[in-house]
């Protein structure tokens, strides 16, 4: 159980374009899910707070104009990286805390999205 | 605010035992866990301790000290597939993880 799935598991794209990135929990409900982001032989930054059903909470310094974040379901939550440029290029992960877990603070990981823009 | 610490890098040689230590300044506590990271791929739970005291699970073992704001991550028995990142992380205030910079180990034979 506690299957967290991504969607792509890589992109390359053009300077300037958008791209989608989809994160579902597969098999418990998420109320609230977690985007990270990380840079080559760094640890994972937290960018932002995923809720369903209400705006995300970004994280200073993180553009929310930018970084679109919309958490529409239980179990799916999007990031879309806006006019994405070279410095944007990194591994985007993804994880998701069951909403029965309580106080139990455990989150369930996504593989991961490895953007690359060109 | 919250914050951190752990070694950026270690090296072992198969067979032995390393010990990979964690210091941690938070607002409030909520437990701390170890996650392993292997290049390119998405972190994997390890560990979670709450109370003080050493938790065992197989070849890893990991240890906390509230008090001191101190943990560590036992590895026993080392093999080449343990050569990977071991991540430190505390949730924040709500349930946020916040990482610390990962360790890098390295097993050689």
């Amino acid at each position: 159980g506690a299957v967290v799935s991504q969607h792509p598991s890589w992109v390359i794209c053009k300077s300037g374009t958008s791209v989608k990135i989809e994160c579902r929990s597969l098999d418990f409900q998420a109320t609230t899910m977690f985007w990270y982001r990380q840079f080559p032989k760094q640890s994972l930054m937290l960018m932002a707070t995923s809720n369903e059903g209400s705006k995300a909470t970004y994280e200073q310094g993180v553009e929310k104009d930018k970084f679109l974040i919309n958490h529409a379901s239980l179990t799916l939550s999007t990031l879309t990286v806006t006019s994405a440029h070279p410095e944007d290029s990194s591994f985007y992960i993804c994880s998701a805390r069951d909403a029965l877990a309580g106080d139990y603070n455990e989150q369930f990981f996504g593989p991961g999205t490895r953007l690359t823009v060109l | 605010g919250q914050n951190i610490d752990q070694p950026t890098e270690m090296t072992a040689t198969e067979g032995a035992i390393v010990q990979i230590n964690c210091t941690y300044q938070t607002s409030g506590f909520n437990g701390l866990f170890w996650y392993q990271q292997h290049a390119g791929e998405a972190p994997t739970f390890l560990s979670y301790n709450v109370l003080d005291g050493l938790e065992e699970k197989g070849r890893f073992s990991s240890f906390l000290s509230r008090s001191k704001g101190y943990s560590y991550l036992l590895l026993k028995e080392l093999q080449m597939k343990d050569s990977a990142s071991y991540l430190c992380a505390a949730p924040q205030a709500g349930t946020a993880l916040i990482f610390g910079k990962g360790t890098t180990l390295s097993v050689s034979s």
